[in-house]
């Protein structure tokens, strides 16, 4: 019953520090995406996949870099980290729409915090 | 371009009362998906339901139940004698009809107390 998993679930990074959130799926699912969120606020789209080696921008996506070289596998970089990337951060995945019907699993989220 | 309105902020209720959570969408597309997540206080962003546009049943889970009206463009949540558990913050994503960018409005923050 694993589904979407993230790493860290926590952490502090200083100003300037880089850092990559970890996202893997065992479900095979094509579509996997991110989302920041943040307090209060609702979720933004920063990168989503559709498929190995496919990325595509969100609404959200200046300071981050995404990869997807295998299916389960979706990382989210951070390059330099700045306070305005404060937020929790949220992996999802899911099959295509004609499959689907654009079910969304989501990761459990990663606590980030720029200080 | 689609997108939700969920004009409730922040909602309080007393255990044991039901409660409505309204959901307005826009869409130009004839054929698309509605959902309902929940993100209770622990931060875990939950699936509840999803609707296909084509199916305008209200449909019934437990104390959870859904009105679905294409004439309205609503897709409204009803929960039944409210329980502390509720408490967390529900969003209506905004209808799609593929699956890349779904994207979520700001949420209704529901708050059950004893």
């Amino acid at each position: 019953n694993a589904g979407v998993t993230q790493t860290p679930k926590f952490r502090i990074l200083k100003i300037g520090q880089s850092m990559t959130l970890q996202c893997t799926q065992d479900m095979n699912h094509n579509y996997m995406y991110w989302y920041r969120q943040d307090p209060g606020m609702g979720l933004k789209l920063i990168y989503y996949s559709v498929g190995a080696g496919i990325t595509d921008k969100g609404e959200v996506p200046n300071g981050y870099n995404v990869s997807r070289s295998t299916t389960e596998d979706f990382p989210l970089r951070l390059e330099l980290a700045a306070p305005s990337q404060t937020s929790v951060y949220f992996c999802a995945s899911s099959l295509p729409a004609r499959v689907s019907g654009n079910t969304i699993y989501f990761g459990e989220g990663s606590w980030l915090t720029v200080v | 371009a689609q997108k939700v309105t969920q004009a409730q902020t922040e909602i309080s209720v007393v255990e044991k009362e039901d409660v409505t959570l309204d959901c307005v969408y826009e869409t130009r597309d004839t054929t698309y998906y509605l959902f309902w997540y929940k993100q209770p206080p622990s931060g875990e962003l939950v699936f509840l339901i999803r609707r296909n546009s084509f199916d305008e049943q209200n449909e019934i889970s437990g104390r959870y139940s859904w009105n679905f009206q294409k004439s309205t463009s609503s897709f409204n949540f009803t929960i039944t004698a409210s329980q502390v558990v509720d408490s967390a913050v529900y969003f209506c994503a905004p209808p799609k009809s593929t699956a890349s960018k779904l994207t979520f409005g700001t949420g209704t923050r529901l708050q059950v107390t004893l």
